[in-house]
């Protein structure tokens, strides 16, 4: 069964830090997915990871994916409060179906 | 627009009563799938469908039924809703399985008492 974990689960920081958010996902996988929830809405796609050693960017946001290691990481820089939100990870499955397994999210807050 | 639609977006309703939860996309995708989100727990997977009269389970599928007899149209369907189905449902579609991006429906909160 695959699991996929993220951490922090929770995240405050002041703007103009910088951090990083893990996850861990525990069988191969060569598709890894960044999304960003806001309070009552749905999911905004930010990244899609699908080989070792991609980075991708945008904005103050960049994703990277360690296949080897099954580790993606999402880096803040700079951060500001619009960057407030919760974000997922989530990982496909090809040989079940296509599934997405998410981690738990980690609940981002920016404070001024 | 390009959207996945779904209705209702909240709803009540007492344990046992059968209702259905509807998802329409009109991009013509193959690929459509249902989602819970509790807290703590992320997203897991209903169902899903890769194309007309092709479904499958997820990882939570008890309590729940699907269908999918037109190719835009996704259906939820609790036969006898319990309190433990009380969650967040979001409906997803993409254009095959192979394809990287996702659509998601603005959600259903449902609660049942």
């Amino acid at each position: 069964e695959l699991k996929v974990e993220q951490n922090p689960l929770f995240l405050s920081m002041q703007e103009g830090k910088n951090y990083t958010i893990y996850c861990n996902y525990s069988t191969t996988s060569d598709r890894l997915y960044w999304y960003r929830q806001d309070p009552g809405k749905s999911l905004e796609s930010l990244f899609v990871l699908l080989s070792n050693g991609a980075v991708k960017q945008e904005g103050r946001l960049m994703a990277s994916l360690d296949t080897k290691a099954r580790l993606s990481t999402l880096h803040i820089t700079a951060a500001v409060h619009d960057l407030s939100a919760t974000y997922f990870c989530a990982v496909e499955e090809e040989t079940s179906g296509s599934r997405l397994t998410f981690g738990e999210g980690t609940q981002l807050t920016v404070n001024p | 627009e390009a959207q996945v639609t779904q209705n209702p977006r909240y709803l009540i309703t007492v344990t046992g009563k059968k209702l259905t939860v509807t998802c329409s996309q009109n991009m013509n995708h193959e690929y459509m799938s249902w989602y819970r989100q509790d807290p703590g727990l992320g997203l897991r997977q209903i169902y899903y469908s890769m194309n007309v009269e092709v479904t499958d389970k997820g990882d939570v599928p008890e309590g729940y039924k699907v269908s999918r007899k037109e190719k835009r149209n996704f259906p939820l369907i609790l036969e006898s809703p319990s309190p433990n189905q009380t969650s967040l449902y979001f409906c997803a579609s993409r254009r095959t399985r192979l394809d990287t991006e996702a659509f998601f429906g603005q959600g259903t909160r449902l609660t049942v008492v």
